[in-house]
């Protein structure tokens, strides 16, 4: 199974400023997602990021505000730009995983955002 | 409509014994997946079973195995001889469409606890 790290883990942040997320995948993947999950809540799709082109955005979710990097097969950024307190939540990145046949999506671990 | 329902915000269940999740779900597309999703305290989201919709047979992974009723649109968890460690959050979600790089949806989730 693909194997998913992310920096940082948690963050506590001042409102106005940014936070870049990196999600590190040890096996090369063509999609990767951002999920956000707000305080108490399920999980909501971001956007969904494939090497070599522009990433595709959720409704409600834009680029200015959650611009995503994928520069290669096992790398990809989030930025939360110009955060807010509404910007506090877990932030995952996922995979997709065919082996064997089987379909999986695994998370990785989730960076913990607080906007103060 | 949404498209993943899971009705109970939260259950409670005796050590050792069985006890089922309830997930329904909502797609008119012939091809889709059913995945469950456990996430404890520590927020990372570990990916317990799949189950997809050609399927004939319920997927099962160890105490964990999916009832699925296609005809009623539902995808239960059954988790047997429940431990302390399986206390968390459960999380059911579907993916639309065939291939690669669709997202998942997910349902509000059900906290388990787990007695002793």
């Amino acid at each position: 199974s693909a194997v998913i790290s992310q920096k940082p883990s948690r963050d506590i942040c001042q409102r106005g400023t940014s936070l870049t997320i990196q999600c590190q995948v040890d096996s090369q993947v063509t999609m990767m997602f951002w999920y956000r999950q707000q305080p108490g809540q399920s999980l909501t799709l971001i956007a969904t990021a494939n090497q070599g082109s522009e990433a595709t955005y959720e409704s409600g979710f834009v680029i200015d505000k959650f611009p995503i990097s994928r520069p290669n097969l096992t790398f990809s950024t989030l930025t939360v730009s110009n955060m807010s307190p509404e910007d506090s939540s877990i932030y995952l990145c996922s995979v997709e995983d065919w082996a064997g046949g089987r379909e999986t999506q695994y998370f990785g671990p989730g960076t913990r955002l607080l906007v103060l | 409509a949404q498209k993943i329902t899971q009705t109970q915000p939260g259950m409670f269940v005796q050590e050792k014994e069985a006890v089922t999740l309830d997930c329904t779900y909502d797609t008119s597309d012939p091809s889709y997946g059913l995945f469950w999703y456990k996430q404890p305290s520590s927020g990372e989201m570990i990916f317990l079973i799949y189950q997809g919709s050609y399927d004939q047979q319920n997927a099962t992974e160890g105490r964990y195995s999916l009832n699925f009723q296609k005809a009623r649109k539902s995808a239960n968890l059954v988790i047997s001889a429940s431990q302390l460690g399986d206390s968390a959050m459960y999380f059911c979600a579907m993916r639309e469409g065939r291939g690669y790089g669709n997202k998942l949806v997910f349902g509000a989730g059900t906290i388990l606890r787990v007695k002793s």
